[in-house]
């Protein structure tokens, strides 16, 4: 079975400093890897994806991720936060194409000013 | 781009209605569409997976008499709650597969917000 964990609840930084969202997860097979965005009241905001190819992803909005296989992770990250990024963060799976996105619990991240 | 919308985007019902929220692919034809549900700051569960012209799959633990799904054209997934009661309010968000060669993208509708009284 497929699963998906975030560790933290919640992130605090400050803006500018960077940012770190993390995730780890679990398929039996070559993972598709997913991170969204959701912002009060708002659907999901997609933000990158990893299907094959280099590890690390760009995505929408400065981040990017980093696919490490052998840790199983696949963390947020962007090197300068905004106040603005303020947001619930999910990471979410799949391990085929064509089937249902499994998500995390989410991450909420709160950038102060 | 490619857009999933949801209708309606609100709604609040008396205890024992039924409610009917579509979801339309709307520059895009989708036979795999997903339903899920999120409670107040947790994550999205995975309900139901939609099929054009068959059977929805449900996901353990959802009752399929309780949550019908239709989804009778390439471009329209219906979920009806049936005999809404307090404990069904959630947050309803339908995402559908698109497929262009070997690409496949999957998007999400803005969800549906219900409340029962």
């Amino acid at each position: 079975a497929q699963s998906v964990a975030q560790p933290e609840d919640q992130v605090n930084v400050a803006e500018g400093n960077p940012l770190t969202v993390k995730c780890t997860y679990s398929v039996s097979g070559n993972p598709y890897l997913f991170w969204y965005v959701q912002y009060p009241n708002r659907g999901l905001q997609f933000l990158l994806k990893y299907i094959t190819g280099d590890n690390l992803v760009k995505g929408s909005y400065g981040f990017e991720a980093e696919f490490n296989k052998s840790q199983t992770s696949f963390h947020l990250k962007k090197p300068s936060a905004l106040v603005s990024d303020s947001a619930l963060y999910f990471c979410a799976v799949r391990d085929q194409a064509g089937t249902a996105l499994i998500f995390g619990k989410g991450t909420t991240l709160s950038v102060s000013s | 781009g490619a857009v999933v919308s949801q209708h309606p985007s609100w709604v609040i019902c008396k205890s024992g209605t039924s409610v009917k929220i579509e979801c339309r692919s709307l520059d895009f034809q989708a036979t795999t569409m997903f339903w899920y549900r999120q409670f107040p700051k947790q994550s999205l569960m995975l309900m139901a997976t939609s099929n054009e012209g068959s059977k929805a799959t449900y996901e353990q633990g959802v009752e399929k008499d309780k949550f019908l799904i239709n989804h009778a054209s390439l471009t329209l997934s219906t979920l009806t709650v049936t005999s809404a009661h307090p404990e069904d309010s959630s947050f309803y968000i339908c995402s559908a597969i698109r497929l262009a060669g070997n690409q496949e993208t999957q998007y999400f509708g803005p969800g549906t917000r219900l409340l029962v009284l």
